[in-house]
């Protein structure tokens, strides 16, 4: 059974068209994230939920917009691509009041901007 | 100063050496600490947290310095399937509990 899962695995789309990237959780998390990491592999956190409250907001282009619906998903919605958005964009989830902090990690998704 | 530094190496070792690879952190006021593990085109997968005390999983030997804030991992007898590359993750203290990633080690462990 998935724990983490994210659609689609893959993304090639053109510059200036608008992509969403989907994440569901079925670990009964109350805490997601989205990460982005980039061909020098820094792992970036963009944002996080918290029980459906965005609780971080990283430095992000405002065409980048997290939804999340209900505790076990969290969407990317992205407008108006650049070429700088390719990148590996990972979900992840955890429990928030837990010591044990592990997040569990999507597989990722692979967005090229053409 | 970065938030979370390693070396980027490579380390490139034989099959049955011992590694270790080094972290340092700039918040003093960090409260958690972790070792994941990265392989190619694969998401981060926690390798062990990091206690005070220290602590050890099978040939991982994972330890913390408060006092010059680093973080060390300790690979014995190293395997083929241990090339990976190793991220050093802190825990910032807050409502959020932001976690902040190093930019991570790689680790080729060669035949």
């Amino acid at each position: 059974d998935t724990a983490v899962s994210q659609t689609p695995k893959y993304l090639v789309t053109q510059m200036g068209n608008d992509k969403s990237i989907k994440c569901e959780q079925n670990l009964g998390h109350d805490t997601m994230y989205w990460y982005k990491q980039d061909s020098k592999k820094f792992l970036k956190i963009m944002f996080s939920y918290n029980n459906k409250e965005l609780i971080i907001n990283e430095t992000v282009p405002n065409r980048f917009s997290p939804k999340s619906p209900d505790k076990a998903h969290l969407n990317l919605h992205i407008n108006s691509l650049e070429l700088g958005d390719s990148a590996v964009y990972f979900c992840a989830s955890r429990i928030m009041d837990r010591v044990e902090e592990t997040q569990y990690f999507g597989p990722g998704t692979r967005l090229l901007v053409l | 100063r970065k938030e979370v530094e390693q070396d980027p190496g490579p380390f490139n070792v034989p099959e049955g050496a011992t590694v270790a690879f080094n972290c340092t952190y700039s918040n003093s006021a960090s409260q958690s600490f972790f070792w994941y593990r990265q392989d190619c085109r694969k998401e981060p997968k926690l390798l062990m947290s990091v206690y005070s005390s220290g602590n050890e999983d099978g040939r991982f030997t994972a330890q913390l310095n408060r006092a010059s804030q680093y973080i060390s991992l300790l690979i014995r007898d190293s395997k083929l399937s241990d090339s990976a590359t190793y991220l050093c993750v802190v825990g910032n203290a807050g409502n959020n509990r932001k976690l902040i990633w190093g930019l991570g080690t790689s680790l080729a462990v060669n035949p």
